[in-house]
């Protein structure tokens, strides 16, 4: 079975550093990988996806990620964070089984900017 | 335009009694997926629907958990027999296909007493 591993379980940084969340999967073949986002009290919010092409994918509000296959890995990253990106961090992977498709989450990462 | 909404938002019950939670979609969105998440976890996938029909059922944790979607749109998530491992937030998202990204609801906090 597909398994998704988020290393950083709770990362505090202050504004304006440099973030980088860590994210392996550990399925073989061809995957789709996202990162969403859970600002508190809201919904999951899809941050950036990988389907194919350029293996450096960027999303919204600065965040850009790295897909890179023979490490199985799918960081993401963000040059200078701002205290509006505290949120919770999930990494997860499309895992498909036929013609069905269900997500592998990570257990998540809690960000916490603070000023 | 809306995204998927997730009734209750809340819920408590007592262990042993049956709840109902709803999800209605995005309009026009063929898929539909159930997952739970407990605290301190990322979602984990329940139930995936292709329009009227159950295409992976594979993550229900055991037959006191069913799902239905009769006309292809709204689905609702049975829970028969609840017990206290049973309390958790359960997440409905949906998506036009299902190689497009999935869209979250707010879920409902089911909690078990």
């Amino acid at each position: 079975a597909q398994s998704v591993s988020q290393h950083n379980h709770h990362v505090i940084l202050s504004e304006a550093a440099s973030l980088e969340l860590g994210c392996n999967y550990s399925y073989g073949g061809t995957v789709n990988l996202f990162w969403y986002v859970q600002y508190p009290g809201q919904h999951l919010q899809l941050l950036l996806k990988y389907f194919s092409g350029d293996p450096l994918v960027k999303g919204i509000k600065g965040f850009e990620a790295e897909f890179i296959k023979s490490k199985f890995s799918f960081n993401l990253r963000k040059p200078s964070v701002q205290w509006s990106d505290t949120a919770e961090y999930f990494c997860a992977v499309n895992d498909w089984a036929g013609t069905a498709s269900k997500l592998t989450f990570g257990t998540g990462t809690r960000l916490q900017v603070t000023l | 335009g809306a995204g998927v909404s997730q009734t209750p938002s809340n819920k408590v019950t007592e262990k042993g009694k049956y709840v109902e939670l709803r999800c209605d979609p995005i309009s026009g969105h063929t898929a539909l997926y159930w997952y739970r998440q407990s605290l301190g976890q990322g979602p984990e996938f329940l139930i995936y629907f292709q329009g009227t029909g159950a295409a992976d059922d594979s993550g229900l944790p055991n037959d006191r958990f069913f799902a239905v979607r009769p006309e292809g749109s709204v689905s609702t998530l049975k829970i028969q027999r609840t017990e206290r491992g049973d309390s958790a937030v359960y997440l409905c998202a949906s998506s036009l296909s299902p190689d497009q990204p999935q869209h979250f609801g707010d879920g409902t906090r089911l909690s078990i007493l």
